[in-house]
């Protein structure tokens, strides 16, 4: 298989602090990883893409010293929203590929943040 | 450039009867195709994916996609739905730099 964990599944905090979120590869190693948004009732938007090792590259208009990700190993990279907003309110999810392959992307079940 | 394009935001069928749930894709090559389903606050799970071998894809729960190169197209389909693909369905194409680019998703409901 392929598993993909998110941590936490849902979290709530206060405008103007900072959460983070942590995608683990269960049982694969995983050179890549992105990180999405997803509003209600819409599509996945891509944020950026982790490369273990290396700076994260962000998609066009993603603030990335807003959305700071952190691939420091094969099986784990993290996004920490800092400064949370309510707009930051969304369903963040992540994916990664298994290393050595571009063929399919596995999801984590996602993470649930309220900004109040 | 490359698109998805859902053509169906909802559709609704009754349990027992077909699933048919239409994508379009645009590609200046020849694309990696997947389909996804969601359900409810949930990641996303693979039903299937299309990368130029057979163009009748079989998935997982008896959903099946047809790559049809020149309709541009990539539906899904399943002989009898049940209550349980109430769901999220994404079409998704492999972009550059090995991304995916998502349609905005069609919701299945399936009433008894």
């Amino acid at each position: 298989g392929a598993v993909v964990s998110q941590h936490p599944s849902r979290v709530i905090c206060k405008s103007g602090t900072s959460v983070k979120i942590e995608c683990r590869s269960l049982d694969f190693q995983a050179t890549t990883m992105f990180w999405y948004r997803q509003f209600p009732k819409q599509s996945l938007m891509l944020m950026a893409t982790s490369n273990e090792g290396s700076k994260a590259t962000y998609e066009q208009g993603v603030e990335k010293d807003k959305f700071l990700i952190n691939h420091a190993s094969l099986t784990l990279s993290t996004l920490t929203v800092t400064s949370a907003h309510p707009e930051d309110s969304s369903f963040y999810i992540c994916s990664g590929y298994k290393t050595g392959s571009t063929d399919t992307q596995y999801f984590g079940p996602g993470t649930r943040l309220t900004v109040l | 450039a490359q698109s998805v394009t859902q053509l169906d935001s909802h559709v609704s069928v009754s349990e027992g009867t077909p699933v048919l749930l239409r994508c379009n894709y645009s590609s200046s090559y020849s694309p990696s195709l997947f389909w996804y389903v969601q359900h409810p606050n949930k990641g996303l799970q693979l039903l299937l994916k299309y990368t130029s071998a057979a163009t009748l894809v079989k998935g997982i729960n008896g959903f099946e996609a047809e790559f049809k190169k020149s309709e541009t197209s990539f539906h899904l389909t399943k002989p009898s739905a049940h209550m349980s693909d109430a769901a999220e369905y994404f079409c998704a194409l492999s972009g550059g730099y090995n991304k995916l680019i998502f349609g905005a998703g069609t919701r299945l409901a399936v009433h008894p």
